[in-house]
């Protein structure tokens, strides 16, 4: 089964900084991927995914991606936060090559930004 | 379009009781998959419905079950209920079975075991 790693649990930023969050997964073949938010008191949103093609993946709310192969990462990266991007953030990962649907996710980074 | 929707939002039980939780997918959309969230293991995958047929299943013992409607609606239920069972319980809802299709979560039921 896949495992998906996030090494930062807790991150605080200030506004106008730029964030990396880091997302690496065990399987090496043919997965999809996928980083999602949860804003406080709400439920988890799609921020971005890639299934295949150009590796760096753009999302909402000025979000991008790059997929790594080589390096199995899948890193989430804003050049400039926000106050209202304070949120938990959680990589996915699925078995492209089993087909089968479930998510496997990462235990999440939870992201501070102080206005 | 309306999103996912799960009833009851939150829910309180005692230890043995039987628990059942719905969840109503986006309209027109025919797989939807459970998911346990709690502090301690994140989020773990239940179990994935599409066309009225259990298709996958994560590693939970049998008192987890459920089942998918014909209107594409599904439940889960857990029976014997234990206090490591208090969990946000995570619908997720799409399309359909293939893997590049996107899955959307509704808000969850927040199930508390006393």
């Amino acid at each position: 089964a896949q495992s998906v790693s996030q090494h930062n649990h807790h991150v605080i930023l200030s506004e106008a900084a730029s964030l990396e969050l880091g997302c690496n997964y065990s399987y090496g073949g043919t997965v999809n991927l996928f980083w999602y938010v949860q804003y406080p008191g709400q439920h988890l949103q799609l921020l971005l995914k890639y299934f295949s093609g150009d590796p760096l993946v753009k999302g909402i709310k000025g979000f991008e991606a790059e997929f790594i192969k080589s390096k199995f990462s899948f890193n989430l990266r804003k050049p400039s936060v926000q106050w209202s991007d304070t949120a938990e953030y959680f990589c996915a990962v699925n078995d492209g090559r089993t087909g089968a649907n479930n998510l496997f996710f990462g235990t999440g980074t939870r992201l501070t930004v102080i206005p | 379009k309306a999103g996912v929707t799960q009833t009851p939002r939150y829910l309180i039980k005692t230890r043995g009781q039987q628990v059942t939780l719905s969840c109503s997918p986006i309209s027109g959309h025919r797989s939807v998959s459970w998911y346990q969230q709690t502090p301690g293991q994140g989020l773990q995958f239940l179990f994935e419905y599409f066309s009225e047929t259990q298709r996958n299943k994560g590693n939970f013992p049998g008192r987890f079950s459920g089942r998918q409607f014909s209107n594409s609606r599904s439940e889960m239920n857990v029976s014997t209920l234990e206090l490591g069972d208090s969990a946000l319980y995570l619908c997720a809802s799409r399309q359909t079975s293939g893997v590049v299709d996107t899955q959307y979560f509704g808000p969850g039921t927040r199930l508390t075991v006393l």
